[in-house]
């Protein structure tokens, strides 16, 4: 079965510094999303991607974060000053068309551990 | 606010037992839901979407009832390899986004 790719698996940071989750969506799907899950709590929408675009984000992804497709395999996740609270597992996931019923593919996940 | 909320568990029963797992959602504009299975510290992993007629697959069967706002999963002859957390999941409809809930943690014994 085709995967989505997740680096690094692990990333400890020191608190203000910026980190950059990457991503490997599958190769024909168009949509692309960003879920994170704190420990011992719900997996939490982060934002969706389209066309080169943020389709949707939740009120969690506020300024502090961003994403990127840079080439046409990579999708990255961008945390600015990372704060205490952002210590999470972040899930990346693709899908081939918009989701309704069809299904979602996660990634392994980057856990993400702020210091 | 939309919202999905399990009992967190955790089920503790025998191989070979029976085992229902419920599930309700706040936002009745909800079209889609999904039982998805997470391992500890590893990614959810799709499996089954939940239809109103009821759908099964193999030892699993799903049942949706929109007028309760209630959804359902059983797994009957569990496996050891059953043991996980079990998330509802409702599509969040115009975000595009899911909506899951916390998780019904299930653990098979011998």
């Amino acid at each position: 079965e085709p995967e989505v790719t997740q680096t690094p698996s692990h990333q400890v940071t020191q608190m203000g510094q910026e980190v950059i989750l990457r991503c490997v969506p599958i190769s024909n799907h168009l949509y692309f999303y960003w879920y994170r899950q704190i420990l011992g709590q719900k997996v939490e929408f982060l934002v969706s991607f389209y066309n080169n675009e943020i389709s949707e984000k939740s009120e969690i992804f506020d300024d502090q974060f961003s994403v990127e497709r840079p080439d046409g395999s990579n999708f990255t996740l961008k945390i600015r000053s990372t704060k205490l609270e952002d210590s999470a597992m972040y899930f990346c996931a693709s899908s081939e068309v918009r989701l309704t019923n069809e299904k979602l593919f996660f990634g392994s996940g980057t856990q993400l551990s702020v210091l | 606010r939309k919202e999905v909320e399990q009992d967190p568990g955790p089920f503790n029963v025998p191989e070979g037992a029976t085992v229902a797992f419920n599930c309700t959602y706040s936002n009745s504009a909800s079209q889609s839901f999904f039982w998805y299975r997470q391992d500890c510290r590893k990614e959810p992993k799709l499996l089954m979407s939940v239809y109103s007629s009821g759908n099964e697959d193999g030892r699993f069967t799903a049942q949706l009832n929109r007028a309760s706002q209630y959804i359902s999963l059983l797994i009957r002859d569990s496996k050891l390899s059953d043991s996980a957390t079990y998330l509802c999941v409702g599509y969040g409809g115009s975000q595009g986004n899911l909506i899951f809930g916390k998780g019904t943690k299930l653990s098979v014994k011998p």
